[in-house]
């Protein structure tokens, strides 16, 4: 079946620093990828997807890059914020557009 | 406000209990899902509808029922409560055919005591 594993926090981090939360998947076929976000109290947020090998996603600063060759989804940001502080979660969706979620990261960032 | 609403926000309950957490979308999607999120675990899907007569079962689905009332509403039921239900539930949409994008609601805290 699908999977997803995302490296495990809680990451601490200072602001401006380099962001990299790890995501790699199992599935049969081609998934769609995504990262979405979770800030405190709220529901999870579409933070960037890619549909395709070689796409690359992103928004608010964010990216990722579809990674066939090694089923990899990484998601990077060059100089995080304290607004960044959230739960992040990689997910992938099957030909029946269900998601498999991986177990989220934790990320914070200190002022 | 809101597309996608949940209500309670927070529930407290007793082992045995029957508990129902409802979902309401003004964003017009057919489809309709019930995920739960336990620390360390991400999300799981419970349930989901893809219209007012289609329902199906998710990876886990058992101690729960679902109830789709309308294209905008889809209610969870635990019919009988018990602690490992202890989780924070959200309800998502998503538009249809071709479209992979879902959106979620604020998510509703259970307690099981």
């Amino acid at each position: 079946g699908n999977s997803v594993t995302q490296m495990e926090g809680p990451v601490t981090l200072s602001e401006e620093a380099f962001l990299t939360i790890n995501c790699t998947y199992t599935a049969t076929g081609y998934p769609s990828l995504f990262w979405y976000v979770q800030y405190p109290g709220e529901g999870l947020q579409l933070l960037l997807k890619a549909t395709k090998a070689d796409d690359k996603g992103s928004n608010k600063g964010f990216e990722a890059t579809y990674r066939k060759e090694t089923t990899s989804f990484h998601l990077e940001k060059g100089s995080v914020q304290v607004s960044d502080s959230a739960v992040y979660f990689c997910a992938l969706s099957d030909r029946d557009y269900k998601l498999s979620f991986g177990a989220g990261t934790t990320v914070t960032v200190r002022a | 406000d809101a597309d996608v609403t949940q209500t309670p926000r927070n529930r407290i309950t007793k082992t045995g209990k029957r508990i129902m957490l409802e979902c309401s979308q003004t964003k017009g999607h057919d489809r309709m899902y019930w995920y739960r999120q336990d620390p360390g675990l991400g999300l799981r899907l419970i349930y989901y509808s893809f219209d007012v007569k289609d329902i199906n079962k998710g990876e886990i689905s058992d101690g729960y029922s679902v109830s789709r009332q309308a294209q905008a509403k889809f209610s969870l039921s635990l019919e009988s409560a018990i602690p490992n239900q202890t989780a924070l539930y959200f309800c998502a949409t998503r538009a249809g055919i071709n479209t992979d994008t879902q959106y979620f609601g604020p998510g509703t805290r259970l307690t099981v005591l």
